[in-house]
C-alpha cells in the first residue's frame, strides 16, 4: 500500500522568508501523481501545487514550487516570500495513476505558522 | 459555476442516533470521494464511486457506515447508530475520470455527543 509522510507536525518562518515542508512517499507505481493541499482555518482543502511523475521538470505556481525526487521518493514544497495568509495545515498527497481515477492518500500535515 | 456542495456544514447528534450526510458533485464529473479527518487518523477515504458505482469501501470503519450514490448528482453517507468516536469532519470530493485534480468541498463537521 502506498504511504505518505510529513515528518515536521509544525513549522514556522517570517513574513517575506523562505520555508521548506518536506514529504517522503512510498510506491511501486510507476505512474502517479503528487499534490500539496492548504487547508486553512475554514477547513477548506485547496491544491497548492500538483506534480506528474513522469515530468522531471519541478512545479512552480507564483510563490511556490517543488524539489521532487523520484529516485529518493521526496516531494518538498518550497514557499518563497511568506505571507500571513499561508498560515495553514499543509498536506502531501499522493494518487496513483492509470486508467479511471483513484483516491488520495494523505500525509498527516504539517502546520505552518507565518510570524509577523 | 458551483463547487461540491455538502450539506449539513455542521452537525450535533446524539449517540445512537442516525446521521445523513449529503453531497453534491461538480455537474459532470463521473468520480465521487468521501474522505474523513481526525487528529488522530488525518484525512482519509471513507469509499469512492466511479460513475455512480462504488469501487473501493474498505475504508468505511464498519457496518455502521453505509454510503450510495443513487445518481450522478447526488451521494450519501450514513451512520446508525452514531457513536462519539465517529466525530469528524467528512469530505466529498469529485473529479472527471481523466483530471488529475479533485474538488473538495466544504467538509460537515460532525459532533456525536
Amino acid at each position: 500500500a502506498q504511504t505518505v509522510t510529513q515528518s515536521q507536525p509544525e513549522m514556522s518562518v517570517q513574513e517575506a522568508e523562505t520555508v521548506t515542508l518536506s514529504c517522503t512517499y512510498d510506491t511501486s507505481e510507476s505512474d502517479y501523481y503528487l499534490f500539496w493541499y492548504k487547508q486553512p482555518p475554514s477547513r477548506q482543502m485547496i491544491l497548492v501545487i500538483r506534480q506528474e511523475a513522469y515530468k522531471q521538470q519541478n512545479a512552480t505556481e507564483n510563490r511556490f514550487s517543488v524539489n521532487f525526487q523520484k529516485a529518493a521518493k521526496s516531494f518538498s514544497l518550497k514557499i518563497s516570500d511568506s505571507q500571513l495568509g499561508d498560515a495553514a495545515m499543509y498536506f502531501c498527497a499522493y494518487r496513483k495513476g492509470g486508467r479511471g481515477n483513484t483516491p488520495l492518500v494523505f500525509g498527516k500535515g504539517t502546520r505552518l505558522s507565518v510570524i509577523a | 459555476d458551483a463547487g461540491v456542495i455538502q450539506s449539513p456544514r455542521h452537525e450535533v447528534t446524539e449517540m445512537g442516533q442516525e446521521v445523513t450526510l449529503r453531497c453534491k458533485p461538480i455537474s459532470g464529473h463521473n468520480s465521487l470521494f468521501w474522505y474523513r479527518q481526525t487528529m488522530m487518523r488525518g484525512l482519509e477515504l471513507l469509499i469512492y464511486f466511479n460513475n455512480n458505482v462504488p469501487i473501493d469501501d474498505s475504508g468505511m470503519p464498519e457496518d455502521r457506515f453505509s454510503a450510495k450514490m443513487p445518481n450522478a448528482s447526488f451521494s450519501t453517507l450514513k451512520i446508525q447508530p452514531s457513536e462519539p468516536r465517529d466525530s469528524a469532519v467528512y469530505f466529498c470530493a469529485s473529479s472527471l475520470e481523466r483530471q488529475v485534480e479533485q474538488f473538495f468541498g466544504p467538509g460537515t463537521r460532525l459532533t456525536v455527543l
